[in-house]
C-alpha cells in the first residue's frame, strides 16, 4: 500500500508566483515527515522536517510546510518561486515504529519566466 | 555537499555481471540506507544498516545484497544484472536509526547493456 501520496505529478508556475505542493500520508499515528528536493543530476537535499510541536515548519530556500493531522497532510509552500526552484520535490515519511524512509512519487516543478 | 560519498558516479556493465557500489556516510552517522531510483518505480527503499547490523529491508531483490563494515562504510552488491536494473542508486546516512534526518549522496548511475 502506498504510504505517501503526492497527487500532482507536474506543476508549472510563473516566477514570482506562489507554490503549493500536496502530500498525504496513510499511517494511523503521526509519522516523521520530510520534504526533499532533487535538482537534475543531483542527489536529494532536505528542505524541512516535522517531528512534533509547531505544525508550521520553516525550511531552507524560503520553503515552509504545514502538518495537518485531521487531513493527514504535509503540504509544502513557497510564497514566491524563483527560476532556481525548478526541480523535483519528494515528500517522505518514517513511521514512528519503523525505520524505513518511504518516498512519494514526486512532483516536478517547472518555473516559467 | 552532503558529506555522503558514493563511488563510482557512473557504471556501465553487461547483463549477467556483478557490480559493487560503495558508500561512505557522513562522519559520525551510524545508519546507512540504500535506495533505487528509476523512471517507472520512483524512489524505492532497498535496505538499511545501523552500526553494522541490518535494520530494515525494503524492496530488495535476492540478487542484491549489502553490508556495512566496522568503519561504517557500506557496499551494495548487485549480481546477475538485468537490463531492468539500470537505475540511479542512492545512499543516505543519518545519525540515528530512526531516520531523524537523512543526508543523501550524489548517487551512482548504473547502466546495464
Amino acid at each position: 500500500a502506498q504510504s505517501v501520496t503526492q497527487p500532482d505529478i507536474h506543476i508549472t508556475v510563473s516566477e514570482g508566483a506562489s507554490l503549493e505542493l500536496r502530500c498525504n500520508y496513510s499511517y494511523g499515528a503521526t509519522p516523521y515527515l520530510f520534504w526533499y528536493v532533487q535538482s537534475p543530476g543531483q542527489g536529494l537535499q532536505l528542505l524541512l522536517k516535522y517531528f512534533s510541536g509547531d505544525t508550521l515548519v520553516q525550511g531552507i530556500k524560503g520553503f515552509e510546510a504545514e502538518f495537518k493531522r485531521s487531513q493527514s497532510s504535509f503540504n509544502l509552500r513557497k510564497p514566491s518561486v524563483h527560476w532556481s526552484d525548478a526541480a523535483e520535490y519528494f515528500c517522505a515519511v518514517v513511521r514512528s515504529n519503523d525505520y524505513k524512509l518511504s518516498f512519494g512519487a514526486g512532483t516536478t516543478v517547472t518555473v516559467r519566466a | 555537499d552532503s558529506g555522503v560519498t558514493q563511488t563510482p558516479k557512473h557504471l556501465i556493465t553487461a547483463t549477467g555481471q556483478r557490480v559493487t557500489l560503495r558508500c561512505s556516510p557522513r562522519s559520525g552517522d551510524l545508519s546507512v540506507y540504500w535506495y533505487q531510483q528509476s523512471l517507472d518505480q520512483g524512489l524505492q527503499f532497498l535496505i538499511q544498516y545501523y552500526n553494522g547490523e541490518e535494520r530494515a529491508k525494503g524492496n530488495i531483490l535476492e540478487r542484491f545484497s549489502a553490508q556495512q563494515f566496522p568503519d561504517l562504510h557500506s557496499e551494495l552488491n548487485l549480481s546477475s544484472l538485468e537490463l531492468g536494473d539500470s537505475a540511479l542508486y542512492f545512499c543516505a546516512s543519518s545519525a540515528s536509526g530512526k531516520n531523524t534526518e537523512a543526508f543523501f549522496g550524489q548517487g551512482t548511475r548504473l547502466t546495464v547493456v
